[in-house]
């Protein structure tokens, strides 16, 4: 079945050491997102690729980051994570830019100790 | 910038009952869409139903529909002959299909955790 696939899906790791979490999908779709979700809250756009054109929300820190070599593939690099850091990271993907419906992961949870 | 309210943080319902989760938005533009999405336990987030929000057919899926009052910016989700798989997190979000800052952002309401009893 076609799908969003995130891995690992439990990332432990510690203050100030770098990390970084792994989003594929088989869908061919064009665009790719990360979402930071805290608990019990909405998830929060950090950013998203359009084929390979980069938008960066304003409020996103400067500590996250994102790589997408290809199509099928995106990186979300969290340089120096905090204690605020921990979350759960949703990818999603659509067909193209627009209200299209967007595809969800079952995302990774990031702990920082 | 668009916003959604869910103003129910937690509902319950008994088995096999009808619910309703409440959801209004405030936008300016015309072109958009609105979205229902469930969050089981397990954490996917998964596509409950669409609006497109220039069909004034409210949209079914199932023992899912919608009440679009696109007028007074509601969008509610009904939810008949609950299930107890039916327990979650469940989302309104709104996208906006008009171009400019927000063009294909989902903004998300604060969600409403429903509970099924046996």
């Amino acid at each position: 079945d076609a799908m969003v696939i995130q891995n690992p899906r439990y990332q432990v790791t510690q203050f100030g050491k770098p990390v970084t979490l792994s989003c594929s999908q088989t869908l061919n779709h064009n665009v790719m997102y990360w979402y930071q979700q805290k608990s019990s809250q909405a998830p929060k756009l950090l950013f998203h690729y359009y084929d390979k054109d980069f938008n960066n929300e304003a409020d996103t820190p400067d500590n996250f980051q994102s790589r997408r070599p290809n199509t099928s593939f995106c990186f979300l690099d969290i340089r120096s994570p905090g204690l605020g850091d921990a979350a759960m990271y949703l990818c999603a993907t659509s067909t193209r830019q627009g209200a299209e419906t967007q595809y969800f992961g079952p995302g990774t949870r990031l702990l920082v100790l | 910038a668009q916003t959604v309210t869910q103003s129910q943080p937690e509902m319950s319902v008994q088995e096999a009952e009808t619910v309703t989760l409440s959801c209004t938005y405030d936008t300016s533009e015309s072109d958009y869409y609105l979205f229902w999405y469930k969050q089981p336990p397990s954490r996917q987030m998964i596509l409950v139903i669409r609006q497109e929000a220039y069909k004034q057919q409210n949209a079914t899926e199932n023992r899912f529909s919608v009440n679009f009052q696109k007028a007074a910016k509601s969008f509610s989700l009904k939810i008949s002959d609950s299930q107890l798989g039916d327990a979650a997190m469940y989302f309104c979000a709104y996208n906006s299909n008009a171009g400019g800052t927000s063009y294909g952002k989902l903004t998300f309401g604060q969600g409403t955790i429903l509970t099924v009893h046996p």
